[in-house]
């Protein structure tokens, strides 16, 4: 089965930099989540976006933005990157089950570096 | 302050018996609560999942018990396997679909 695709998978820069991160969400979901994972901590929510608007927003920073595409596709985008930016940055995709729990699907994250 | 506290950060069990992963949380809001497996350079996978109106939910080796009124859920693993080890983290939210709060996870080591 199609999982929740992300990329890039590594990616390191510098101070004050700018970083992409994209998200490609599980076929037919239509709501995009992202959560950002520091070192021996667990993940903390950032922003969430439910058929292309921003639904909740946690704790994102001034500095970053995020925004969901037609074709349901994610981008975080991260400006004046600081040190304790890096992080390992999930997102995660689900879709109204008519069930009970609307199931977050998580995908492989993005291990960011920012030297 | 931390909603959602896994107090045990490892547990270490025989192959073959049950492994008991505990979750406590502090909102009586949160409805939803799920059940995440991570190895390392991996993202969380969904194990199961259970809702405030029901006590139980089984699915295979897993089952999660849920007590609303003590905020307190927890995970069974039986007969556990060494493949079963990962840090297990609990999630919780106060809608279906809503934003997930997680506990600090519990590395679970599954001895052959």
């Amino acid at each position: 089965a199609a999982g929740v695709i992300q990329s890039p998978r590594h990616l390191i820069k510098e101070k004050r930099e700018t970083a992409t991160l994209k998200c490609y969400p599980i076929p037919r979901h239509d709501t995009v989540y992202w959560y950002q994972q520091g070192p021996g901590q667990d993940p903390q929510f950032l922003i969430s976006f439910y058929e292309k608007m921003q639904s909740d927003k946690g704790s994102i920073p001034d500095r970053f933005s995020a925004q969901q595409f037609s074709d349901y596709h994610s981008e975080l985008n991260m400006s004046s990157l600081e040190l304790g930016d890096s992080a390992l940055y999930f997102c995660a995709s689900s879709s109204p089950s008519g069930g009970v729990v609307d199931t977050q699907y998580f995908g492989p994250g993005t291990r960011l570096t920012v030297l | 302050d931390q909603q959602v506290k896994q107090n045990s950060p490892s547990l270490s069990v025989q192959e073959g018996r049950i492994s008991i992963l505990n979750c406590d949380y502090t909102n009586s809001m949160f409805d939803y609560f799920l059940w995440y497996k991570k190895y390392p350079a991996e993202g969380p996978t969904f194990l199961i999942s259970i809702s405030s109106i029901k006590d139980k939910n089984e699915d295979g080796r897993f089952t999660v018990f849920l007590n609303k009124s003590a905020k307190h859920l927890s995970l069974h693993i039986v007969p556990s396997q060494p493949g079963d080890s990962a840090v297990y983290f609990c999630a919780v939210g106060e809608t279906s679909g809503s934003r997930l709060t997680f506990g600090e996870g519990t590395q679970l080591t599954v001895n052959p």
